[in-house]
């Protein structure tokens, strides 16, 4: 069964540092989405993007992030000077057949900022 | 009010027993509607889409009430396997945005 891939799956970085997760999706999805989780918190909703252009971002997707799809396979979330509170758990997602349909989750990254 | 907002939990139950989960959101004018599933430290797991006329899987049953703004899940003959976090899910403007909001989940423990 095709599955969402993310790497690293482990990220620890310094405070002020970039960062980029890798992720690829589903290979006939066209939609992707990035999400978090703060521990002990819910999953809240990033960014989505379709045909090279973000559909949707929310408040937390401030000029900090940056999200692309540099080749055919990989989308990738960029965070420029990660912060404390940018640690969390990053969730790639991807879906078929629209930006309102079911969305398949790769298993994360652990971003850790010290 | 809450986007989404779930039973806090935790359901405790035996292997065999029903458990059904609540769920209220507060746009009306949501467009779509999940069940998640989500095992500890891990990435959430689609268990079923909800549709208006309710919806069937195995064990699993949802349904959805637009005009409570209410979503359920059933889940008969819990098993073991059935031990997660359920994942009340919404979207909100269809496919407009694809913008997820999640509930907080409830953690359901099946034992023996």
């Amino acid at each position: 069964e095709p599955e969402v891939t993310q790497t690293p799956s482990h990220q620890v970085t310094q405070m002020g540092q970039e960062v980029i997760l890798r992720c690829v999706p589903i290979s006939n999805h066209l939609y992707f989405y990035w999400y978090r989780q703060i521990l002990g918190q819910k999953v809240e909703f990033l960014v989505s993007f379709y045909n090279n252009e973000i559909s949707e971002k929310s408040e937390i997707f401030d000029d900090q992030f940056s999200v692309e799809r540099p080749d055919g396979s990989n989308f990738t979330l960029k965070i420029r000077s990660t912060k404390l509170e940018d640690s969390a758990m990053y969730f790639c997602a991807s879906s078929q057949t629209g930006l309102g349909y079911e969305q398949y989750f790769g298993p994360g990254t652990r971003l850790t900022v010290t | 009010r809450k986007e989404v907002e779930q039973d806090p939990g935790p359901f405790n139950v035996p292997e065999g027993a029903t458990v059904a989960f609540n769920c209220t959101y507060s746009n009306s004018a949501s467009q779509s509607f999940f069940w998640y599933r989500q095992d500890c430290r891990k990435e959430p797991k689609l268990l079923m889409s909800v549709y208006s006329s309710g919806n069937e899987d195995g064990r699993f049953t949802a349904q959805l009430n637009r005009a409570s703004q209410y979503i359920s899940l059933l889940i008969r003959d819990s098993k073991l396997s059935d031990s997660a976090t359920y994942l009340c899910v919404v979207n909100p403007l269809g496919n407009q945005g694809g913008k997820l909001i999640f509930g907080q989940g409830t953690e359901l423990s099946v034992k023996p």
